[in-house]
């Protein structure tokens, strides 16, 4: 059963420190999204690659967010430093876009709480 | 700005009756429109999907309509269950589904009461 698996679950960090989430997209797909969930925002797109290479990160601050996908089997969004306004729902969704597939793919989100 | 409009924060609807889900979207260039469901502590999987050039997807129990010229999409569920209670997105994206960067409404809270 191919799922988006996401890395950690959950997460408490202080204000300052850095946060690093993970995920692993679907074997084969060609586009990895990071999602960030908010009450106020919803569903804001962070970022997205496809083959690898960054497309977009203009919904993510730059002084302090950065995403990757060192290989095609992983891709980190990392904080430094973590803001308490940093605290929501990271998720990852992967796609097989361009082959006339349709949706993305989402993990269970990672749950960043900062205090 | 908000390009993807969910103006119905929350709905509640009895068992077996029909329920009807709202999007107002605002980007001319969308042209492909996707529903996500959601349960708490899960990521939204994906429902049902419809192309620009349809005003009418149906899979199974659930309908999504498209009219175009008031840029306006809605998702029947007919007939609603309990265990369609789930937060639901509705997300635009600017080529038929072959692009990327899915633009997601706040989503609406459906409650199906038994």
């Amino acid at each position: 059963d191919a799922r988006v698996t996401q890395t950690p679950r959950h997460k408490v960090t202080e204000m300052g420190q850095e946060v690093t989430m993970r995920c692993q997209p679907i074997l084969g797909h060609n586009t990895v999204f990071w999602y960030r969930q908010t009450m106020m925002q919803g569903l804001e797109l962070l970022a997205y690659f496809r083959n690898r290479a960054p497309l977009d990160d203009s919904g993510m601050p730059k002084d302090r967010f950065s995403a990757e996908m060192p290989d095609a089997t992983l891709a980190t969004l990392k904080i430094q430093p973590s803001e308490p306004r940093d605290s929501a729902v990271y998720f990852c969704a992967s796609g097989r876009y361009g082959t006339g597939d349709t949706e993305a793919f989402f993990g269970q989100g990672t749950r960043l709480t900062v205090v | 700005d908000q390009q993807v409009k969910q103006n119905s924060p929350s709905l509640s609807v009895q068992e077996g009756r029909i329920s009807i889900l709202n999007c107002d979207y605002t980007n001319s260039m969308f042209d492909y429109f996707l529903w996500y469901k959601k349960y708490p502590a899960e990521g939204p999987t994906f429902l049902i999907s419809i192309s620009s050039i349809k005003d009418k997807n149906e899979d199974g129990r659930f309908t999504v309509f498209l009219n175009k010229s008031a840029k306006h999409l809605s998702l029947h569920i007919v007939p609603s269950q309990p265990g369609d209670s789930a937060v639901y997105f509705c997300a635009a994206s600017g080529s038929q589904g072959g692009s990327e960067k899915l633009v997601f409404g706040k989503g609406t809270k459906l409650t199906v009461n038994p």
